[in-house]
């Protein structure tokens, strides 16, 4: 099926161990995004990449890095993992031909617990 | 803080009965979104609004943006088991998307 796929679905990580989150597309888009959500907190936007060979900040980059390797692939990863980046992270692929016209698909998360 | 406030956080009612849910923000979006997330999954794009005052209609779900674009609400009318998850809505910036807290709604049969 075409979407978004996220990879690995669960870990967990002990504090100062480092990962990277892989997420993939098939839908040819070129918006790319990484989200991290926690209770309360709604989902708050880590890093975007609005097309290939270009990556920005978002609201909480902080602990992260990014790699945009490909038009389907961005991944998300952390060099130094803290308790404080327990969370459920999303990856999302984003069309946007023009103003009116939005598509979004989300991955299916990474459940990520740092002890 | 959040650039986006939804009220309520939690919703309980019955099945057949009407809701609003609100999404409220002081800064003016070129856009706004809202998603509908079930349980272990990721949110999932219900419609997108781009014009002040604009209202949309998917079945027995009617989305309004705010005349000044800084808010929007989403109206269910009898609503059905099949509509209880996670309501959130999100507003563009150019190439960001910032989303509110959540609306948690449970419909009871």
């Amino acid at each position: 099926n075409a979407g978004v796929t996220q990879t690995p679905k669960f870990q967990v990580l002990k504090t100062g161990q480092s990962m990277t989150l892989q997420c993939a597309q098939d839908m040819n888009h070129n918006s790319m995004y990484w989200y991290r959500q926690d209770p309360g907190m709604g989902l708050r936007l880590i890093y975007y990449s609005a097309s290939e060979g270009t990556t920005d900040k978002g609201e909480v980059p902080n602990g992260y890095n990014v790699s945009r390797l490909n038009k389907r692939e961005f991944s998300l990863r952390l060099e130094s993992a803290a308790p404080s980046q327990t969370s459920v992270y999303f990856c999302a692929s984003v069309f946007r031909p023009d103003r009116r016209d939005t598509e979004a698909f989300f991955g299916q998360g990474t459940r990520l617990t740092v002890v | 803080t959040q650039l986006l406030e939804q009220s309520p956080q939690f919703l309980s009612i019955q099945e057949g009965e009407n809701l609003t849910v609100y999404c409220n923000s002081s800064s003016v979006f070129s856009s706004l979104q809202w998603y509908r997330q079930e349980p272990g999954e990721g949110p999932v794009l219900l419609v997108t609004v781009v014009t002040g005052g604009e209202v949309k209609k998917l079945k027995r779900l009617t989305f309004q943006f705010g005349d000044a674009r800084k808010d929007s609400s989403l109206h269910i009318t009898a609503a059905q088991p099949g509509d209880t998850g996670l309501y959130l809505c999100a507003g563009g910036r150019g190439n960001q998307f910032y989303f509110g807290t959540g609306t948690s709604l449970t419909v009871i049969p």
